[in-house]
């Protein structure tokens, strides 16, 4: 399969832990964008990438979530001091071309709970 | 603002008869408009898109989407639904490179 692939599939963590994930894209897509999914919601933006450049992040993104992407291929995205409230299904995609008439590609998600 | 409404949390449609799911959107500038679909434990697959042109666009799995400007609505149906298309389906803009999503309209296809 050469979608795009996030790893771990499900997270459980503890209230004031650190968690990252990360994001394989589709090989050729130099975008990636992540996304964040509650029960009953669309997907909301968080941040993207042009290659390895961050090239812009949601105000939901606190100071607490940093995304990288450092070679311009796979996307971590780190949640530091995690509050339930951060409970949710985090999203990445990626799209070939730079414009907004391209689709996205979606992984399958990383579904994280905060006890 | 931008921002993708979805009016209907469910359609239910019986097998063979035609369905519609309905959004409509608001956005500054000229809208490019997509329709996505979310089956369970897997991730949201593209299934049409409108950038310019036709007002009718057809997607994948026999789906099309009618685009009217005056409404501001970007409408999903199929012909015939097949109980197979019971899932999640939602709208979204792309506004300066970045998607607004509706919140998803349920789609159950009975027997």
């Amino acid at each position: 399969d050469t979608g795009v692939s996030q790893n771990p599939r499900h997270k459980i963590t503890k209230r004031g832990q650190n968690v990252t994930f990360r994001c394989d894209p589709i090989s050729e897509h130099n975008r990636l964008y992540w996304y964040r999914q509650t029960l009953g919601q669309g997907p909301e933006f968080l941040t993207y990438f042009q290659n390895e450049a961050q090239l812009e992040k949601s105000r939901l993104l606190s100071d607490r979530f940093s995304a990288e992407r450092p070679k311009g291929s796979f996307s971590t995205l780190e949640i530091q001091r995690t509050e339930q409230g951060d409970s949710a299904m985090y999203l990445c995609a990626s799209q070939t071309g730079q414009g907004a008439s391209y689709e996205q590609y979606f992984g399958p998600g990383t579904r994280l709970t905060v006890t | 603002a931008q921002s993708v409404a979805q009016p209907e949390d469910q359609v239910n449609v019986a097998e063979g008869n035609p369905l519609t799911v309905k959004c409509t959107y608001s956005v500054s500038g000229n809208p490019y408009l997509f329709w996505y679909v979310q089956y369970p434990n897997r991730g949201l697959q593209f299934l049409l898109k409108y950038i310019t042109g036709d007002n009718l666009v057809k997607g994948s799995y026999g789906f099309e989407a009618e685009f009217n400007k005056s409404q501001t609505s970007f409408h999903l149906k199929k012909p015939s639904a097949l109980v197979s298309d019971s899932a999640l389906y939602f709208c979204a803009v792309n506004n300066f490179n970045k998607f607004y999503f509706g919140s998803g309209t349920k789609l159950n296809v009975k027997p």
